[in-house]
């Protein structure tokens, strides 16, 4: 079993350039999310989705969008780079029942210059 | 607004030197009390999930426990292969998001 895939693993971009990172999970999961991981911090939701076709603001979603039009898939998009969004970013998955946990990715580490 | 403290912030131990980890929470609507371990380089892998005030889970040397405003994380006897950062997260929302403490990096040394 995969789990939850994100791709690409390291990426260094130039302020301004744009990029998308892409999540994939084959747990059949409805619930996908998206984290930014920065040190001291912890992790901080970025943006959520509860199933295909729907997506949702978390705690900092200024400068990111996000499409999930597939169930198993759930990306992250940057329009316009910017050094404040480099971070290591982290997508993880979960089933809407009560009693399970969140699955993570082996995450994403994004350097804006 | 949800938060979620950890303490301490890093913790070195002797192997077999057992110790604490502590979570306090404000969280509106508890739809779960979460410990997560994390190795350098690699996402957050799932411990325990804790319900109600009272409530404990086991796993191997790790102990987690909640109360209504704090959650414990207990290590007993530790080995070096403990060493990791210890994340905590309550759970909340339509979507049972998490918000996470910023964790305490844990080192036993040998």
């Amino acid at each position: 079993n995969a789990g939850v895939t994100q791709t690409p693993k390291f990426r260094v971009l130039k302020t301004g350039q744009s990029m998308t990172l892409l999540c994939a999970q084959d747990m059949n999961h409805e619930y996908m999310y998206w984290y930014r991981q920065d040190p001291g911090m912890g992790l901080r939701l970025i943006h959520y989705s509860v199933g295909e076709g729907t997506t949702a603001k978390g705690e900092v979603p200024d400068g990111y969008n996000v499409s999930r039009l597939k169930k198993q898939n759930f990306l992250l998009g940057l329009e316009s780079a910017a050094p404040s969004q480099t971070s290591v970013y982290f997508c993880a998955s979960s089933l809407p029942r009560q009693g399970t946990e969140a699955f993570f990715g082996q995450g994403t580490r994004l350097t804006v210059v | 607004e949800d938060q979620v403290t950890q303490s301490p912030e890093a913790l070195r131990l002797q192997e077999g030197e057992s110790s604490s980890l502590n979570c306090s929470y404000t969280v509106s609507g508890l739809r779960g009390l979460f410990w997560y371990r994390q190795d350098p380089g690699k996402g957050p892998e799932f411990l325990f999930t804790l319900y109600s005030a009272g409530e404990e889970k086991e796993k191997e040397r790790l102990k987690a426990t909640l109360t209504k405003k704090e959650s414990f994380l207990h290590i007993t006897a530790p080995k070096p292969e403990d060493s990791a950062t210890y994340l905590c997260a309550s759970a909340s929302g339509s979507a049972r998001q998490l918000t996470f403490g910023s964790g305490t990096q844990l080192t036993v040394l040998p």
